[in-house]
């Protein structure tokens, strides 16, 4: 009974390559969103979905490409993987969008380019 | 724009004590939210306390409670009888409107807990 969950929780692939993370809520809420931990564990937003639409787009190279399906899933599509994106991926949903809502993360994914 | 600092990278406290973790921050903004997340060595994130910026009565949850000290932007979280589980990153985050609805963190401070 994960309340929200990631997969994959690690993954390992060469530059060049595309890849997909998932995440999927059952809290029933309506936001969600994409941070992305550094090496320094510097946790910074990407993306931000309210009810399947983007609301927040930080700074973020194109090649990231947040998808949401529904309001309990939003999956991350990075295109032509850099070793800079080498990293820690969390998604974390909320039960709305604003500044008083509580945010529940996900366990992350630690994507690691070769 | 809003900002967090965690002046302290690391701190230890030995099993059973009090310790504090600082956090100030910075926003323009009259109405903002506070938290505190932890980040143990699973990796998952944890929200410990949060402290809306209108209540001046400082939040607790257990053992944990808040400093918050709103004319001098200070938030800090005091840890009571640590226990060794509490060991982890810990985390600062405040979310301010006035266009900009994100949750800001600072960079973290590492605890240890020594038995």
């Amino acid at each position: 009974d994960t309340a929200v969950s990631q997969t994959p929780k690690y993954l390992v692939t060469q530059m060049g390559n595309d890849k997909s993370i998932k995440c999927e809520q059952n809290l029933g809420h309506d936001t969600m969103y994409w941070y992305k931990q550094d090496s320094k564990k510097f946790l910074k937003i990407m993306f931000s979905y309210n009810n399947k639409e983007l609301i927040i787009n930080e700074t973020v190279p194109n090649r990231f490409s947040p998808k949401s399906p529904d309001k309990a899933h939003l999956n991350l599509h990075i295109n032509s993987l850099e070793l800079g994106d080498s990293a820690v991926y969390f998604c974390a949903s909320s039960q709305s969008f604003g500044i008083r809502e509580t945010q529940y993360f996900g366990p992350g994914t630690r994507l690691l380019v070769l | 724009a809003q900002t967090v600092t965690q002046s302290q990278p690391e701190m230890s406290v030995q099993e059973a004590e009090t310790v504090t973790l600082s956090c100030t921050y910075d926003t323009s903004e009259s109405d903002y939210y506070l938290f505190w997340y932890k980040q143990p060595p699973s990796r998952q994130m944890i929200l410990v306390i949060r402290q809306e910026a209108y209540k001046q009565q400082n939040a607790t949850e257990n053992r944990f409670s808040v400093n918050f000290q709103k004319a001098a932007k200070s938030f800090s979280l005091k840890i009571s009888d640590s226990q060794l589980g509490d060991a982890a990153m810990y985390f600062c985050a405040v979310a301010s409107g006035g266009g900009s609805e994100k949750l800001v963190f600072g960079k973290g401070t590492k605890l240890t807990v020594n038995p």
